[in-house]
């Protein structure tokens, strides 16, 4: 079945350093990969997002890197801040017009000052 | 623009109850679908609805229903509460929109409903 997997599933950094989270994914039908951050008691929000016909994809700090071939995306995140600290999910969808989003279980990152 | 709406923020029910969530999405927005999230289970997709039609669903059992609006809202029920059923119940509206050779998707998550179980 579909299948999102996501690691580590909690991760510190010192702040001003980088964080990586990697997730895989199952279905290689998939092609929209967004990220999501969850700060404690609030919703998920969308950080940033990439489609199959790119390789990367920046937003100022954050960039999100995609291999097709290996079904594998990753979550950079450089000059890390306290206020980055919060739960990031990825998620992997199919472009077919449905909503249907397989989440990975999560990374919960701390950021130490 | 107004955002995703739920209601109930917080629902406490006993088990073998039945409950009702409701969802107003952002104004404009057909698609509602909805996640349960856990903590050990991370977000897990429950349906989607479109134009009152449901167009996907998760594995999870018949207990868990749902129905769409002609004004797109959204209400999901839950019969026969158990106690594995309490959860933050998220649901997130969505546009789709085709530009030229690119799409467009907003996924907007509502705060949520949280229910409990006892």
């Amino acid at each position: 079945g579909e299948n999102v997997e996501q690691h580590p599933s909690t991760l510190s950094v010192q702040e001003g350093d980088s964080a990586v989270i990697k997730c895989t994914y199952s279905d290689s039908a998939s092609n929209y990969f967004p990220w999501y951050k969850q700060e404690l008691g609030k919703r998920p929000q969308l950080i940033i997002d990439i489609r199959s016909n790119v390789g990367e994809k920046k937003d100022q700090r954050i960039a999100v890197t995609l291999n097709k071939t290996a079904k594998h995306f990753s979550l950079h995140i450089t000059e890390t801040q306290p206020e980055d600290s919060a739960v990031y999910f990825c998620a992997a969808s199919r472009d077919s017009g449905t909503y249907k989003y397989i989440f990975g279980t999560g990374t919960r990152l701390k950021v130490l000052a | 623009k107004a955002g995703v709406t739920q209601t109930p923020r917080y629902l406490i029910k006993t088990r073998g109850q039945q409950v009702t969530l409701s969802c107003s999405p952002i104004s404009g927005h057909r698609s509602v679908s909805w996640y349960q999230q856990t903590p050990g289970q991370g977000l897990q997709f429950l349906f989607e609805y479109f134009s009152e039609t449901q167009r996907n669903k998760g594995n999870f059992p018949g207990r868990f229903s749902g129905r769409q609006f002609s004004n797109s809202r959204s209400e999901m029920n839950v019969s026969t509460l158990e106690l594995g059923d309490s959860a933050l119940y998220l649901c997130a509206s969505s546009f789709y929109l085709r530009q030229g050779q690119s799409l467009n998707y907003g996924y907007t998550f509502g705060s949520g409903t949280r229910l409990t179980v006892v």
